[in-house]
């Protein structure tokens, strides 16, 4: 099955810096690549995803990228703000299935 | 529009005790999962209901856990008896009928359960 790495587990920025979140996917077939955003004390929301037939897509501050062949993808979240603190979650999914994999997230903290 | 309802929000029971979580999905949403988390590792699948049927539950644990949807509308996960491995939290989620499926899951708050 789908075998989804992320890194970091922590990540700690000052407001208005960068932040970079990665992962890598195992299965060749996994077509669809969402991140979830968790704040404290909600359930994971969706905040953008990328399918294997584009490269990149931008939201704002926010933007993923996709590596087909090294089968990795990252969120960029640019010029960040205290309230961009919270989990984020990729996950990879197929084509054919309903069920996405989750990678173990990473505890973004923006420090004002 | 309501959003995925879960109940109760923290649950803290004794070993070998019996615990139901309940989800509510969104109305219309013929799509519902169970995951879990347990601290700091991935959120985990557990199973994907397609109305009333269980349409994969690769990863239930063990026949410990009992998950039901009767009439295609709430979920219960049933836990029995509980072990202490057990503790995490239950995150259910819905998403809309097959045909055009975008992808994206609709989360609850989760239910996070305690077993000491």
């Amino acid at each position: 099955g789908e075998n989804v790495e992320q890194h970091p587990s922590t990540l700690s920025v000052q407001e208005g810096d960068s932040a970079v979140i990665k992962c890598t996917y195992s299965d060749s077939a996994s077509n669809y690549f969402p991140w979830y955003k968790q704040e404290l004390g909600k359930g994971p929301q969706l905040i953008i995803d990328i399918r294997s037939n584009v490269g990149e897509k931008k939201d704002q501050r926010i933007a993923v990228t996709l590596n087909k062949t090294a089968k990795h993808f990252s969120l960029h979240i640019t010029e960040t703000q205290p309230e961009d603190s919270a989990v984020y979650f990729c996950a990879a999914k197929s084509g054919g299935s309903y069920i996405p994999t989750f990678g173990r997230g990473t505890s973004l903290i923006v420090h004002p | 529009e309501a959003g995925v309802t879960q109940f109760p929000s923290h649950s803290v029971i004794e070993k070998g005790q019996t615990v139901t979580l309940r989800c509510d999905p969104i109305s219309g949403h013929d799509n519902l999962y169970w995951y879990r988390r347990v601290m700091g590792k991935e959120i985990k699948f557990l199973l994907h209901f397609v109305k009333e049927s269980k349409q994969d539950e690769s990863g239930m644990p063990n026949n410990r856990f009992l998950a039901e949807r009767t009439g295609g509308t709430y979920s219960t996960l049933k836990v029995q008896p509980a072990e202490l491995e057990d503790s995490g939290v239950y995150f259910c989620a819905s998403s809309q009928a097959g045909g055009v499926f975008t992808g994206e899951l609709f989360f609850g708050e989760g239910s996070r359960l305690t077993v000491l």
